[in-house]
């Protein structure tokens, strides 16, 4: 355990549908972090938040949307998908003294 | 752009053997490189790390490897085991508009045999 914890580990969801996922980390660390994560393909940034500011949004379509209400939690609305989102999403947190970023387990996410 | 990649996409090594993963960057101002280890259905999980001013770090079983000049960095296990059987991806730190952000490598597959 990573102190990261991701919800729901599984998710499929139509095109129409709105879904959000959930990441919680218990490490007092005050970064967090979204990744895609496909087949093959090196982890690609999406979003990054500092002290609940987002401090870099990476070329992201609208379609996926972050919430960090604080520290602790991060959010990743999701709404009007396409299937080429399918993948793995990963959230990670960093504390500002350092530079080794710690995984949830993430979600797998499938989009039919 | 700068980039980060692996050498090999895929690593098969006998049990007890030691195994040397390979990255090479591109990014000559990366200041701080880490391993990390993946295995199926987890998230990335930290190995080991090493800042630019230093060649070489010891772990538990691990070694990574440093080479400023040729931008290369290398993971090595020793003694290998069934449980080492995992994706690994190295990741370079840099700095920019956002503040300090990693970029990872595609990640190499360790397939251990018995």
């Amino acid at each position: 355990e990573t102190g990261v914890t991701q919800t729901p580990r599984h998710l499929v969801m139509g095109m129409t549908n709105k879904k959000s996922l959930k990441c919680e980390q218990h490490l007092g660390h005050n970064a967090m972090y979204w990744y895609k994560q496909s087949a093959k393909k090196p982890l690609e940034l999406m979003f990054v938040y500092n002290f609940k500011e987002q401090t870099e949004n990476n070329s992201v379509p609208s379609r996926f949307s972050p919430e960090c209400p604080n520290s602790s939690h991060l959010f990743l609305h999701l709404h009007t998908l396409q299937p080429e989102d399918s993948a793995l999403y990963l959230c990670a947190s960093r504390h500002d003294s350092t530079y080794e970023q710690y995984f949830g387990p993430g979600t797998r996410l499938t989009v039919t | 752009g700068e980039s980060v990649g692996l050498h090999l996409p895929t690593l098969s090594v006998q049990e007890g053997d030691n195994s040397i993963i390979n990255c090479a960057y591109s990014n000559s101002a990366s200041d701080y490189f880490i391993w990390y280890k993946q295995e199926s259905g987890k998230g990335p999980q930290f190995i080991i790390d090493i800042r630019s001013n230093m060649d070489k770090r010891q772990g538990q079983r691990v070694t990574v490897l440093l080479n400023k000049t040729v931008k290369h960095l290398s993971l090595q296990i020793a003694a290998t085991q069934p449980g080492d059987s995992a994706v690994y991806f190295c990741a370079e730190n840099s700095f920019g508009g956002g503040g300090n952000k990693l970029t990872f490598g595609t990640g190499t597959q360790l397939k251990v045999e018995l």
